[in-house]
């Protein structure tokens, strides 16, 4: 059974702060990491991806992948009150096709 | 361009009703999945499709549950005999099917369905 962890929180940060998220897999063959954004009632919303071990940067956010910990984070920089979401890290086994398995998402609140 | 377009946006039914649940993916893109969204958990995979087959449907979970891609593009989920405990959301989401390990789910808006 292919799994994808995430502490489901909340996880409360005040404006400005750097909130940290964790995800971690259970696929060693995994290849494909995402991450998800999700207001209340709305739909996932891709925000970042990455490949290959390291960190990947795109404006206020960075994903770090260790395959070797089979671990992956964002962590989001001067949050803002509008980054309060569910975040949902996704995982996709070996290939280039096929589902993603989700975990079950970590509720962040930026606090003004 | 336009996104991932799911219809209806609510649907409400009765117990041992049938439905059908409406997916129109990205221009182009060969790919298309539908997950299905229960109250505080992450999607769950349902079935894929690549072009008009079904490249895995591992994840309907009985027979109840049928889905189909005629033409390889718009697909329609259809749920036989619903019970209350299919309520949830559907996703659709749609992806190139050609970009290698960077290949990329773009979700629809998705269908709330509510079996009383």
């Amino acid at each position: 059974q292919k799994e994808v962890e995430q502490n489901s929180g909340p996880l409360s940060v005040p404006e400005g702060a750097i909130a940290s998220l964790n995800c971690t897999y259970s696929d060693r063959g995994s290849q494909s990491f995402f991450w998800y954004r999700q207001y209340s009632g709305k739909s996932p919303e891709l925000i970042m991806s990455i490949y290959s071990n390291g960190d990947k940067e795109d404006g206020r956010f960075t994903a770090q992948l260790n395959k070797a910990s089979q671990y992956v984070s964002l962590l989001i920089r001067d949050s803002q009150p509008s980054d309060s979401a569910t975040y949902l890290c996704a995982v996709r086994g070996g290939g280039s096709q096929g589902n993603l398995i989700f975990g079950k998402g970590t509720k962040l609140s930026v606090k003004p | 361009g336009a996104g991932v377009s799911q219809t209806p946006s609510n649907k409400v039914t009765e117990k041992g009703k049938y439905v059908e649940l409406r997916c129109d993916p990205i221009s182009g893109h060969t790919a298309l999945y539908w997950y299905r969204q229960s109250l505080g958990q992450g999607p769950e995979f349902l079935i894929y499709f690549q072009g008009t087959g079904a490249a895995d449907d591992s994840g309907l979970p009985n027979d109840r549950f049928f889905a189909v891609r005629p033409e390889g593009s718009v697909s329609t989920l259809k749920i036989q005999r619903t019970e209350r405990g299919d309520s949830a959301v559907y996703l659709c989401a749609s992806s190139p099917g050609e970009r290698g390990i960077q290949e990329t789910q773009y979700f629809g808006p998705g269908t709330r369905l509510l079996v009383l």
